[in-house]
């Protein structure tokens, strides 16, 4: 993913509808990827993982979706609540790499009540 | 289990001065990844560290270096500091089993100010 600098992209979502936040990423040989949200002041926190040989993973509230044809990445987050108001980031990481993760530029999603 | 820990959590510093930056990692977990985070370029790697030795180096300068001390403990330090290096810098932790595919685990971060 590429940063956007001072001007992140904002999903406004009203409160308990479902919000999808998209990312695309870079890499082909990448096999990794991961979702994080940031809280004002505080670090990125993990959300969910999915390795490339899935497409789909669902954990609680959140589902992300590969499509490695179009280097594409999904959060669908379900019955969206006002603590889900964050900055979400999407990595990547590519195994000829290590442990580096390449950051996606973040989503700011705001949920009004 | 605690989770990754850094301090200082806030520095102001002038510049020209260095600084030292502090991370625990999550117990257990032996590799330690720094990242600086800015509004204009996003969240960026630094290196990472695993058994004292750094695997992996991102694009700065020499002025940004570390180290990683027996018990996973890892430091930054930033010398000659300049405006630009005002950031967030973040650790982070993961365990480590060998495989590339390892989830890393970040610290509250510390924000530097440099005037």
């Amino acid at each position: 993913g590429e940063s956007v600098g001072l001007h992140l992209p904002t999903l406004s979502v009203q409160e308990g509808d479902n919000s999808i936040i998209n990312c695309a990423y870079s890499n082909s040989a990448s096999d990794y990827f991961i979702w994080y949200k940031q809280e004002s002041g505080k670090g990125p926190q993990f959300i969910i993982d999915i390795r490339s040989n899935m497409d789909k993973r669902q954990g609680q509230r959140v589902t992300v979706l590969l499509n490695k044809t179009v280097k594409h990445l999904s959060l669908q987050i379900a019955a969206t609540q006002p603590g889900d108001s964050a900055v979400y980031f999407c990595a990547e990481n590519n195994p000829a790499a290590g442990n580096k993760l390449t950051f996606g530029g973040g989503t700011r999603v705001l949920v009004k009540p | 289990k605690a989770g990754v820990t850094q301090t200082p959590r806030y520095l102001i510093k002038t510049r020209g001065q260095q600084v030292t930056l502090s991370c625990s990692p999550i117990s257990g977990h032996r590799s330690v990844s720094w990242y600086q985070q800015t509004p204009g370029q996003g969240l960026q790697f630094l290196f990472e560290y695993f058994s004292e030795t750094q695997r992996n180096k991102g694009n700065f300068p020499g002025r940004f270096s570390g180290r990683q001390f027996s018990n996973s403990r890892s430091e930054m330090n930033v010398s000659t500091l300049e405006l630009g290096d005002s950031a967030l810098y973040l650790c982070a932790s993961n365990i480590h089993r060998g495989a590339p595919q390892e989830t890393q685990y970040f610290g509250p971060g510390t924000r530097l100010l440099v005037l």
